[in-house]
């Protein structure tokens, strides 16, 4: 089974739309981080937020928002209002503990937005 | 950008070849991370060096090797090279062993 999993492959919409890209995460540990990356056409990874298992508290920045449902194993990530420089792949990681206590990220297979004019 | 620096930024070889990528960390972060990213596989994690020590291991195949010498900066080895190792290849850097990651901007690897 995945450990991560976007299920939305693509999402296209038209701009100013609102959209909702979703992850849902699975693992036994307490302690662990979730994380989105956005990946824009130019190939860079760019890091967008990292959240702990404990803080549950959802939070905004600007257009993007974050909403983390521990009951749920998600943890979704909004656009409002949605520009074309929007477009890129979205990636959303877990991060659980090895066996030599670092913190190693399995990534989901990403969800391509495309915004259009 | 993300002050982490990868080169090559793109490298083009044969099958059989070995080859090195380079990754310079952000100032002050002293774990670096290296990925492959590719269609099939998606964006897998290969090593993980901390403070110059090798701390966790993925799929990383026995042909690949890397270290991170004393100044921080790491290298990848790649040899045997395969028509399937052709991919992306990102390099991260993070202050201790579970912060956020930030990422080069990535070597492009073409096998032909």
């Amino acid at each position: 089974a995945q450990k991560v999993t976007q299920a939305q492959t693509e999402i296209s919409v038209v701009e100013k739309e609102d959209v909702t890209l979703d992850c849902v995460y699975e693992t036994r540990d307490t302690t662990y981080y979730l994380f989105w990356y956005k990946q824009p056409p130019s190939g860079e990874l760019v890091f967008l937020i990292r959240r702990n298992s404990f803080d549950e508290q959802n939070e905004i920045s600007g257009r993007y928002s974050w909403n983390f449902q521990k009951s749920t194993s998600s943890f979704n990530f909004t656009i409002t209002a949605s520009q074309v420089v929007d477009s890129a792949v979205y990636f959303c990681a877990l991060s659980e503990a090895q066996a030599g206590g670092s913190y190693i990220p399995t990534f989901g297979r990403g969800t391509s937005l495309i915004v259009h004019p | 950008d993300s002050g982490v620096t990868q080169t090559p930024k793109h490298l083009i070889t044969a099958t059989g070849q070995r080859v090195t990528l380079r990754c310079s960390p952000r100032s002050g972060d002293l774990s670096v991370y290296w990925y492959q990213q590719s269609l099939d596989q998606g964006l897998q994690f290969l090593i993980q060096y901390y403070n110059g020590e090798e701390r966790a291991k993925g799929n990383i195949l026995e042909r690949f090797s890397a270290q991170q010498f004393p100044d921080l900066h790491s290298e990848l080895n790649l040899s045997s090279l395969e028509l399937g190792d052709s991919a992306l290849y990102f390099c991260a850097s993070s202050v201790g062993t579970s912060d956020e990651q930030f990422f080069g901007p990535g070597t492009r690897l073409t096998v032909l």
